[in-house]
């Protein structure tokens, strides 16, 4: 059956270091995959998508990676902040998620 | 604000009761849908609309009925639900069906407890 698995449920680092988020699937090929950010009591926010055919996409300070072999995304935020601190979730091209990794960054 | 409004944000309802959920947009997307948050799982997707047409229903119990009357407004209609039917529930939209190119906006859910 078709898998989404986010690294782990929760990542603290701290302020100023970069924050790598991963999510892997199985049996799945998706045309493209989408990261979300989640606030408490909030839905999700759309962050970026990324393409099967792209290696890469930058936003600002966010990085996200797409690697089909592996079938595997990897979501950077660089320099963070106190305020990047939330859940972050990656979603497949027909819109299953994953369970999210909550990212607490420390002053 | 996202653009995506739902009603009411907290729902607290008897086993027994009937109750709705409202989900309005005004950004001029195609397609809709129902989501299920609950604490420590992924989002469950449960009801997808497309020109206001249900395209999508995965397997969700009889006691939710969705409704989506015109392009702007989606309801999920809500009886006889059981405790653990208590979780966020989230309204999502998008240009289209695939949001390939804009992604979903989401509004802040109805947090519903069933007791």
């Amino acid at each position: 059956s078709q898998k989404i698995e986010q690294n782990s449920e929760a990542l603290n680092i701290q302020e100023g270091k970069t924050a790598t988020l991963t999510c892997n699937y199985t049996n799945y090929s998706p045309a493209y995959l989408q990261w979300y950010r989640q606030d408490p009591g909030r839905g999700p926010v759309f962050l970026l998508l990324i393409r099967e055919n792209e290696k890469e996409k930058r936003k600002e300070r966010l990085k996200v990676t797409f690697d089909t072999t592996l079938k595997q995304s990897l979501f950077h935020i660089t320099a963070s902040q106190p305020a990047d601190s939330a859940t972050y979730l990656c979603a497949l091209g027909d819109m299953r998620f994953g369970a999210g990794t909550r990212l607490t960054v420390k002053p | 604000e996202t653009g995506v409004t739902q009603t009411p944000r907290h729902l607290v309802m008897g086993m027994t009761n009937k109750k709705s959920l409202k989900c309005e947009q005004h950004l001029g997307h195609n397609a809709m849908y129902w989501y299920k948050q609950s604490a420590k799982k992924p989002l469950e997707l449960m009801f997808v609309y497309s020109l206001e047409e249900r395209v999508e229903n995965n397997s969700v119990p009889s006691r939710f009925s969705p409704e989506c009357p015109n392009s702007s407004h989606l309801f999920l209609h809500l009886h006889t639900l059981q405790p653990e039917d208590s979780a966020l529930y989230l309204c999502a939209s998008s240009q289209d069906r695939s949001g390939v190119y804009y992604g979903y906006t989401f509004g802040s859910g109805t947090r519903l407890t069933v007791v």
